[in-house]
């Protein structure tokens, strides 16, 4: 009831397009769910975050859409860059519990 | 503000031996996590410490314990290594009041031969 599934795996997209990337929940407890971006050799970075009173976050070109009833949420990153080329984990987390669930990461390539 | 702090960044140890890692949070931060991510596994969460006390804990064997001691740092050990130990161990850390701040350092890569 912990897990956190995510697709795609792997994800390729041309400059200036727009990537999604999609979660899913188990756990209806879960109260927080971050969206980490991941640069080779360096720890994961919290990118954005959303809170399941809200059903859209919007941070620049990052959006978090969050549809609570379906228990799914995704981050859209809107005119693809180059720089954006990471991987990108979803997360869930509990409140007041330090434990955060991953999801299995997505490679986002972005090509000229 | 410094962030958080692993050393070492690359080990290499032998099957068998035993490896301590450290982690030094953001100042202020009384709670640190550790994890272990792999290509296979995905990031696994192995323990929280706060204020010196193991708070929770992942689901890895014995061999893996931690400490933290006063001033917050925290060390991991993994005792007889195996060749599946090699990975990425990365520290994060936060307030640990029940706020949503988690900052992981770059972490350390154990490669076990």
């Amino acid at each position: 009831q912990q897990q956190v599934k995510q697709s795609p795996q792997s994800l390729i997209v041309q400059k200036g397009g727009i990537s999604i990337i999609n979660c899913a929940y188990e756990n209806t407890a879960f109260d927080y769910f971050p969206w980490y971006q991941q640069f080779p050799g360096k720890g994961p970075a919290l990118l954005i975050a959303i809170r399941p009173d809200v059903s859209e976050k919007k941070e620049g070109r990052f959006t978090i859409s969050f549809n609570k009833s379906a228990k799914q949420f995704s981050l859209h990153i809107m005119d693809s860059q180059p720089g954006d080329s990471a991987t990108y984990f979803c997360a869930a987390l509990l409140r007041g519990y330090q434990k955060v669930t991953f999801g299995t990461g997505t490679k986002l390539q972005v090509i000229p | 503000k410094a962030g958080v702090t692993q050393t070492p960044r690359y080990l290499i140890k032998t099957r068998g031996q035993q490896v301590t890692l450290s982690c030094s949070p953001i100042s202020g931060h009384r709670s640190v996590s550790w994890y272990q991510q792999t290509p296979g596994q995905g990031l696994q969460f192995l323990f929280e410490y706060f204020s010196e006390t193991q708070r929770n804990k992942g689901n890895f064997p014995g061999r893996f314990s931690g400490r933290q001691f006063s001033n917050s740092r925290s060390e991991m050990n993994v005792s007889t290594l195996e060749l599946g130990d090699s990975a990425l161990y990365l520290c994060a850390s936060s307030d640990g009041t029940g706020g949503y701040g988690y900052t992981f350092g770059s972490g350390t890569r154990l490669t076990v031969v």
